[in-house]
């Protein structure tokens, strides 16, 4: 049974339009969550995380939210850019950035249009 | 379970010792992969295989020795490690090398380098 999924395969959107990537967990033992994002032929990179005691953080175009009554998180990049496009995973780790207990989601194809 | 089964969960080796991780999956994926997770450091990819071929080997150093029998195992032998090897490896899965998506990963290995 899948502890982090990522429901949607794909998205697509329009340069400078919001792109919103969701996640869902089952495990309420995770309390630090990650996203990466992953180009063609490479590993992913760490792209922003968050702690369970917050329920948002915030870096630049990349804001994500942590819902931990719905188990539920989002990663929004506004404005979205053709170089955003890209695979993006989401992690949820049981220890705080230790890495000890990290299950990834198994990703989702994001497309930004010129 | 993921679909994606490693083992050993946790391993503690001297940086004489030789030992080795195994992955399986049983979902008819084509490509497996090997990741390293250090703490606090994205993921980095080590070893991509597709169909029991290695089609990619990131500079990852000598010691470290990947094999893949067969579509469904991938094993990483380790010898002369260092205490900075120590991290998590993950292993991953997808249908096919280039796939943007429909990654299964592992829940890790945990080893320490003493």
């Amino acid at each position: 049974d899948q502890q982090v999924k990522q429901n949607s395969p794909s998205l697509s959107v329009q340069e400078g339009r919001i792109s919103i990537l969701n996640c869902d967990y089952t495990n309420s033992m995770f309390d630090y969550f990650l996203w990466y994002k992953k180009y063609p032929a490479e590993g992913p990179t760490f792209l922003i995380s968050i702690s369970s005691i917050k329920d948002k953080n915030e870096d630049g175009r990349f804001t994500v939210f942590l819902n931990k009554s719905a188990k539920h998180l989002s990663l929004h990049i506004v404005p979205s850019q053709p170089g955003d496009s890209a695979v993006y995973f989401c992690a949820a780790s049981a220890f705080r950035g230790g890495s000890e207990k990290l299950v990834f989601g198994k990703g989702m194809k994001l497309t930004v249009n010129p | 379970e993921t679909g994606v089964t490693q083992t050993p969960r946790h391993l503690v080796m001297g940086m004489t010792n030789k030992k080795s991780l195994k992955c399986e999956q049983h979902l008819g994926h084509n490509a497996m992969y090997w990741y390293k997770q250090s703490a606090k450091k994205p993921l980095e990819l080590m070893f991509v295989y597709s169909l029991e071929e290695r089609v990619e080997n990131n500079s990852v150093p000598s010691r470290f020795s990947p094999e893949c029998p067969n579509s469904s195992h991938l094993f990483l032998h380790l010898h002369t490690l260092q205490p900075e090897d120590s991290a998590l490896y993950l292993c991953a899965s997808s249908q096919d090398v280039g796939l943007d998506y429909g990654y299964t990963f592992g829940s890790g290995t945990r080893l320490t380098v003493v």
